[in-house]
């Protein structure tokens, strides 16, 4: 079974710069997360899509962050403009259910984005 | 808000048994207690996860106390492969599904 995909590995840019990430969850999962991981802290979440609706997006900065899950598959994260303190890893994460009692979040390998 | 406490590091002998503790005293009856690891430049990988009742699986051991304040995750036999970033999560349920928080996790050491 073929993993979370996400896409590009590795990003630098300037600050004020634009930036987009790209992933793909594994086939079926209707729940995508996109998490944000600071170097030395554990990932926090950012945005939660159940097929394409919005069901948690309390801690994404809206002024610079927007995410969108058309079709309810794959997902774009996009940071616009782009500032020193989003220098992060950028994690994608699926699961099958949202409800479910056996519930697992799979993991993509992330993007790490440096803003200089 | 952090909804769990681990120590930043350890170390453990490698074939020994590591044992990492977790504390979440804010718990709720309805929370799952979750256990994943980062390999550096990795996503996280899950272990294991339980409720109340103490759970294992080929990777590891998931020890939750009675009151459900604190959980140990057991490496039985550990490995060099096993040196990794292990992470303790509260499954929060809400009207909308499920929310993994993440806290600050333990940074195990598998010494040869």
């Amino acid at each position: 079974e073929a993993g979370v995909a996400q896409s590009p590995r590795y990003k630098i840019i300037e600050k004020r710069q634009s930036v987009a990430f790209w992933c793909n969850p594994i086939s079926g999962h209707a729940t995508l997360y996109w998490y944000q991981q600071i170097l030395g802290q554990g990932p926090k979440l950012l945005i939660q899509f159940q097929n394409n609706g919005v069901v948690d997006d309390s801690q994404l900065p809206k002024d610079r962050f927007s995410a969108e899950r058309l079709k309810g598959v794959d997902s774009t994260l996009k940071i616009q403009p782009a500032k020193l303190e989003d220098s992060a890893v950028y994690l994608c994460a699926s699961s099958l259910s949202p409800r479910g009692l056996y519930e697992k979040l799979f993991f993509g390998s992330g993007t790490q984005l440096s803003v200089l | 808000d952090a909804k769990t406490t681990q120590p930043p590091s350890m170390d453990c002998a490698e074939g020994r048994a590591a044992n990492l503790p977790c504390n979440h005293s804010t718990i709720s009856g309805n929370e799952y207690v979750y256990w994943y690891r980062q390999i550096h430049s990795q996503g996280p990988q899950y272990i294991i996860h339980g409720l109340k009742n103490n759970e294992t699986n080929e990777m590891a051991s998931l020890i939750i106390t009675e009151d459900r304040k604190s959980s140990t995750l057991i490496l039985p036999h550990a490995t060099l492969r096993d040196t990794a970033v292990y992470y303790c999560i509260v499954r929060v349920a809400s009207n909308t599904g499920n929310q993994f928080y993440f806290g600050t996790g333990t940074s195990l050491t598998v010494i040869p």
